[in-house]
């Protein structure tokens, strides 16, 4: 099967610009979740999707972000405007709805690098 | 609240040598964790998983970790590095019907020949 596909694997913008992120979670995988790594440090939770809906965005830094998934199949993470402290890696990641957490296990994407002038 | 510890952010070693990437967690609640790999330019790979029962782990790539939880430990070990190692190791715990994981900083593992 396809993994998790994300698009752009790396975006180049100016401070104020918008960027649009996509992931592709693997085929009938209800949960999407959204992750960003900041220079170096934790892979911190973003936002977690249950097919169209929002189940937690906990994580979302202010409202320049926004994340949808209309469907309940692709998503996307719009960052307008962009600041120099977006810059990271996005990560996308998906599994199947059913089962607890310990055997839910998050298939990840391969990330989306931004990087904000 | 959940917190996840790596200790190192970058580890050496031989060729052949035992791995040992440290990794201590803090959970009110009984916790799950894993270890996850990172290629260089792919995604995040898991490496293996603790939920309940037995302690010791194994994984794939010949990689274990044992659950203590008197240490609030889940380290994870290799007996003989390969080369084809190299890369970054992340630890994270998840809880209950939590589905968001809490991810440590990150180790990288250099091999060296």
């Amino acid at each position: 099967e396809a993994g998790v596909t994300q698009f752009p694997s790396h975006s180049v913008i100016e401070k104020g610009q918008t960027v649009t992120l996509r992931c592709d979670p693997i085929s009938g995988h209800d949960n999407l979740y959204w992750y960003r790594r900041v220079m170096g440090k934790e892979i911190k939770f973003l936002l977690h999707f249950v097919k169209e809906s929002k189940q937690d965005e906990s994580g979302m830094p202010n409202n320049r972000f926004l994340a949808e998934r209309t469907g309940g199949t692709y998503s996307t993470l719009k960052v307008q405007p962009a600041e120099l402290e977006d810059s990271g890696v996005y990560f996308c990641a998906s599994s199947p709805l059913r089962g607890g957490v310990g055997a839910n296990v998050l298939t990840f994407g391969a990330g989306s690098r931004l990087t904000v002038l | 609240a959940q917190s996840v510890t790596q200790l190192g952010s970058h580890v050496s070693v031989s060729e052949g040598a035992l791995v040992l990437l440290r990794c201590n967690y803090s959970s009110s609640v009984p916790p799950y964790l894993f270890w996850y790999v990172q290629y260089p330019n792919q995604g995040l790979q898991l490496l293996l998983k603790y939920t309940t029962g037995a302690t010791l782990v194994k994984g794939i790539n010949g990689f274990e970790a044992e659950f203590k939880k008197s240490e609030t430990s889940f380290h994870l070990t290799k007996p003989s590095a390969h080369m084809s190692d190299a890369a970054e190791y992340f630890c994270a715990v998840g809880s209950g019907s939590a589905r968001q994981l809490t991810f440590g900083s990150g180790t990288q593992l250099t091999v060296l020949p």
